[in-house]
């Protein structure tokens, strides 16, 4: 597979529920995002890894647990979540945390419901 | 005031038509502008970069930039069915650091054969 690729693509859990996203990106690059994208409102960006540090959390509730186990992979546990939760959870990569001309790759995202 | 204000839509428009997409913002320090396009089901991809005021085209689009009015356009000439999709503005005040980059709410378009 190229590219960066998320799974799973769906995803309805209960309040009381653990789950874990997934992140796989092929391309080599340093730097891994989570964002939240809900209906009508812009990309919030949760979680910034570069080279498996975690630089930035912007403030987002402990609910939400990223992990990097390595420049490849990236995870967001879930647990305990409230239903304004729901959104479509976008991974991303790019060569480094620091732009230039670099490119932000985006995966297809996955689609969370919270019941 | 919102930081990125983006109309959200839908627009809808025959196809061979001029797309004329918006984005005001309010933070005089942008300098770094982008256009993302996402298609249904799909994350969003880069489509143009800009840096200042001024043009930037890449075949059937062009990026504007009016710093003075804080306004920035995405046109799309001879538009396909194959463009529908949503549309995000995005600009930064710095070149450097994905973390800084604030995304408008995007705007749907369809494009009608």
């Amino acid at each position: 597979e190229t590219g960066v690729t998320q799974t799973p693509r769906h995803l309805v859990m209960g309040m009381t529920n653990k789950k874990s996203l997934k992140c796989e990106q092929h391309l080599g690059h340093n730097a891994m995002y989570w964002y939240k994208q809900s209906a009508k409102k812009p990309l919030e960006l949760m979680f910034v890894y570069n080279f498996k540090e975690q630089t930035e959390n912007n403030s987002v509730p402990s609910r939400f647990s990223p992990e990097c186990p390595n420049s490849s992979h990236l995870f967001l546990h879930l647990h305990t979540l409230q239903p304004e939760d729901s959104a479509l959870y976008l991974c991303a990569s790019s060569q480094d945390k620091k732009r230039g001309t670099d490119t932000q790759y985006f995966g297809p995202g996955t689609r969370l419901t919270v019941l | 005031q919102k930081e990125v204000e983006q109309d959200p839509g839908p627009l809808s428009v025959p196809e061979g038509a001029i797309v004329s997409l918006n984005c005001t913002y309010s933070n005089s320090a942008f300098q770094y502008f982008m256009w993302y396009r996402q298609y249904s089901r799909k994350g969003p991809e880069l489509l143009m970069y800009t840096y200042s005021s001024g043009n930037k085209e890449d075949g059937r689009f062009t990026a504007q930039v009016d710093k003075s009015s804080k306004y920035i356009s995405l046109f799309i000439r001879d538009s396909q069915p194959s463009d529908s999709a949503t549309y995000l503005c995005a600009m930064s005040a710095y070149e450097t650091s994905y973390d800084k980059v604030i995304f408008g709410p995007g705007t749907s378009l369809s494009v009608i054969p």
